[in-house]
């Protein structure tokens, strides 16, 4: 069964500042990891998506990266402003051979965030 | 990116009435959707993927007689809560894939939430 775990559970820092989100997962069988942001309230935004034949990701000030062996991810927040306080969610997608529930998406806990200014 | 398209975002009913909740890809069709729910400060969890043209596949513990759902075209799935109770009280998150791109992303929805009486 896949565990996801996500470190720090929270995090508080200075607008301005560098950070990583690190995020772990059990079973390396992977179709993919995707990383998201959650509002309070509010639905899940897709960041960075990265497949299982991929090293990294990148959008904007975001730097995603996979390393399947070790079962770890990282979520680089270069330049940290308080726009980005949010719930942020890694979750990976399971190779699933058949079936109806291909693609069946596990999520850790999450990372709480705040940027204070 | 693809929109995927919730409604109602919030509802209030009483104990033992019945909540239908849609989901809806805006741009894109989808055979396979996937709901959850999340409590509060909590990670979501996935209730069920619901197959279109089939009986969606639930997870364990999850009440199929209690949790209705129905996926009557590419672009729509329902969720239908019978029989309300206060503990059914819950975030409930819809999620789908884009067939044509078919890169294992997910689109989620904004999120239904629910409040019983």
């Amino acid at each position: 069964k896949q565990e996801v775990t996500q470190i720090p559970a929270a995090l508080s820092v200075p607008e301005g500042e560098n950070l990583v989100l690190n995020c772990s997962f059990t079973d390396s069988a992977i179709y993919n990891l995707q990383w998201f942001r959650q509002d309070p309230g509010k639905g899940l935004t897709s960041l960075l998506l990265i497949q299982s034949s991929q090293r990294e990701q990148t959008s904007g000030r975001l730097n995603a990266s996979l390393d399947k062996s070790s079962g770890r991810s990282t979520l680089y927040i270069a330049a940290s402003q308080p726009g980005d306080s949010a719930t942020y969610l890694c979750a990976v997608i399971s190779l699933y051979a058949g079936g109806t529930s291909y693609g069946k998406l596990t999520f850790g806990q999450g990372t709480i965030l705040t940027v204070h200014p | 990116g693809a929109v995927v398209s919730q409604h109602p975002s919030w509802v209030i009913c009483k104990s033992g009435t019945s909540v239908k909740i849609e989901c809806r890809s805006l741009d894109f069709q989808a055979t396979t959707m996937f709901w959850y729910r999340q409590f509060p400060k909590q990670s979501l969890m996935l209730m069920a993927t619901s197959n279109e043209g089939s009986k969606a596949t639930y997870e364990q513990g999850v009440e199929k007689d209690k949790f209705l759902i129905n996926h009557a075209s590419l672009t729509l799935s329902t969720l239908t809560v019978t029989s309300a109770h206060p503990e059914d009280s819950s975030f409930y998150i819809c999620s789908a894939r884009d067939l044509v791109q078919n890169t294992g992303e997910l689109f989620f929805g904004e999120g239904s939430r629910l409040t019983v009486l």
